[in-house]
């Protein structure tokens, strides 16, 4: 256990509707990313947040939002969903800049 | 635009072999590099490098930094069937608390 919390592990779900991801960081850790890993892309940085605020943004389409809740949890919000949506969804969390970053084990969303 | 290079993208050993995997990039305000395996599901963490010429060492697996060519490499030396899996590589760079980007990894297939 890496101590990084993802839910659901798995998710199957329909074209155009809206799920959530959800992660808690490990104890301590400040700072949020969330990544999308599909087969052929390797991981793509979508976002980050650091205790609550945004920080970062990477290549997020416009139909999916996050956020960081006080308790330091984060939601990833996809809607609208697509076939290409299909992926696996980690989230990482780090202590800050110069601490290693700890992985979830990842939402599997499969779009259908 | 920033960029983290892997190569090669796939490699097929025999166990006992040696490997080394490169990872070279191109980014804005280095802060890090670091180094992951990932086989069924999230990537775990292997090394971090910060400084230029210092190798870091965990068993058959070891890593060193060049900051002035920009490229780091893993080797892993006397492979087992055990090491099969995809390496990332990811770099930390930029602002204050940092992004993460990931190159597309290397698969190693270790054969028997």
């Amino acid at each position: 256990d890496s101590g990084v919390t993802q839910t659901p592990k798995h998710l199957i779900t329909a074209t155009g509707q809206r799920v959530t991801l959800r992660c808690s960081p490990r104890s301590g850790d400040l700072s949020v990313y969330w990544y999308q890993q599909s087969l052929d892309q390797g991981l793509q940085f979508l976002i980050q947040y650091y205790n609550g605020e945004e920080r970062a943004k990477g290549n997020i389409l416009e139909r999916f939002s996050a956020q960081q809740f006080p308790d330091l949890h984060s939601e990833l919000n996809l809607s609208s969903l697509e076939l290409g949506d299909s992926a696996l969804y980690f989230c990482a969390s780090s202590a800050g800049f110069g601490y290693g970053y700890t992985f979830g084990s990842g939402t599997r969303l499969t779009v259908v | 635009e920033d960029k983290v290079v892997q190569s090669p993208l796939s490699l097929v050993v025999h166990e006992g072999d040696t490997v080394t995997l490169n990872c070279s990039y191109e980014v804005t305000n280095f802060r890090s590099l670091l180094w992951y395996k990932q086989e069924k599901k999230a990537p775990t963490f292997l090394f971090m490098l910060t400084s230029s010429g210092i190798e870091k060492k965990s068993g058959r697996l070891s890593s060193i930094l060049d900051k002035k060519e920009l490229f780091s490499i893993l080797n892993i030396t006397a492979t087992q069937t055990g090491d099969s899996a995809v390496y990332l590589c990811a770099v930390v760079y930029g602002g204050s608390q940092g992004n993460l980007i990931f190159g597309k990894g290397t698969k190693l297939s270790v054969k028997p």
